[in-house]
């Protein structure tokens, strides 16, 4: 089973709607990022939780909520969908390691089509 | 501001034909440099940790290094499976949230 799961995989959605995308880990990290992927401009960060009670806006949250409901889950939500949210959404996990770096983990990602 | 690119943007090679990507990066004091690949319409997929200048790691035909300002993926005998996106990202030492900055990534495409 994938340690990192992304429902739904593909959402098709109109302008206006509220759309949730959610995310669930099983590698047991306590941090976890929701990024948007666009051709040409690469990975952009949206939100981060280091833990269930913190919450941290990333480079382009205006538009996007997120929920922390677990360690393991973690939810980007689109109050009112526009066409340009239209991109492929990655969540990610990493460890807290206290010497070195520590890599990202991703899930599968999410295709939303916003028309 | 920590900053990273990658060149080329693309890059197509004979299968066979060894070659390397290029990460540059500009960060106070460096925590982590990470490569990463990405097959079309699916999540990056870690590849490889670098932590200070001079440390090299191996895996099948990749390579990677790095030096103070910049890290190379070296890519030997390419097969057309190790065609994909390659993308670097870096993890400063010094701000607290150690959040990555990644690169725009190099296409790569290996011909048969």
């Amino acid at each position: 089973d994938a340690d990192v799961t992304q429902t739904p995989r593909n959402r098709i959605t109109k302008t206006g709607k509220r759309i949730m995308l959610e995310c669930s880990q099983t590698k047991g990290h306590d941090r976890m990022y929701w990024y948007r992927q666009d051709p040409g401009l690469g990975l952009r960060l949206i939100y981060y939780s280091f833990d269930v009670k913190d919450i941290n806006k990333g480079e382009i949250s205006d538009g996007y909520s997120v929920s922390r409901q677990a360690q393991a889950k973690f939810s980007l939500s689109l109050e009112s969908a526009i066409p340009n949210q239209t991109a492929l959404y990655f969540c990610a996990t990493s460890d807290t390691g206290l010497a070195g770096g520590y890599e990202q983990y991703f899930g599968p990602g999410t295709r939303l089509t916003v028309t | 501001e920590d900053q990273v690119t990658q060149s080329p943007e693309a890059l197509r090679l004979q299968e066979g034909e060894s070659s390397s990507l290029n990460c540059s990066y500009t960060v106070s004091g460096l925590r982590g440099l990470f490569w990463y690949r990405q097959d079309p319409g699916k999540g990056p997929e870690f590849l490889f940790t670098l932590y200070s200048a001079g440390e090299e790691k191996e895996k099948e035909r990749l390579k990677a290094t790095l030096t103070k300002k910049e890290s190379f993926l070296h890519i030997t005998a390419p097969k057309p499976e190790d065609s994909a996106t390659y993308l670097c990202a870096v993890q400063a030492a010094s701000g607290g949230s150690y959040i990555p900055t990644f690169g725009r990534g190099t296409s790569l495409i290996v011909h048969p």
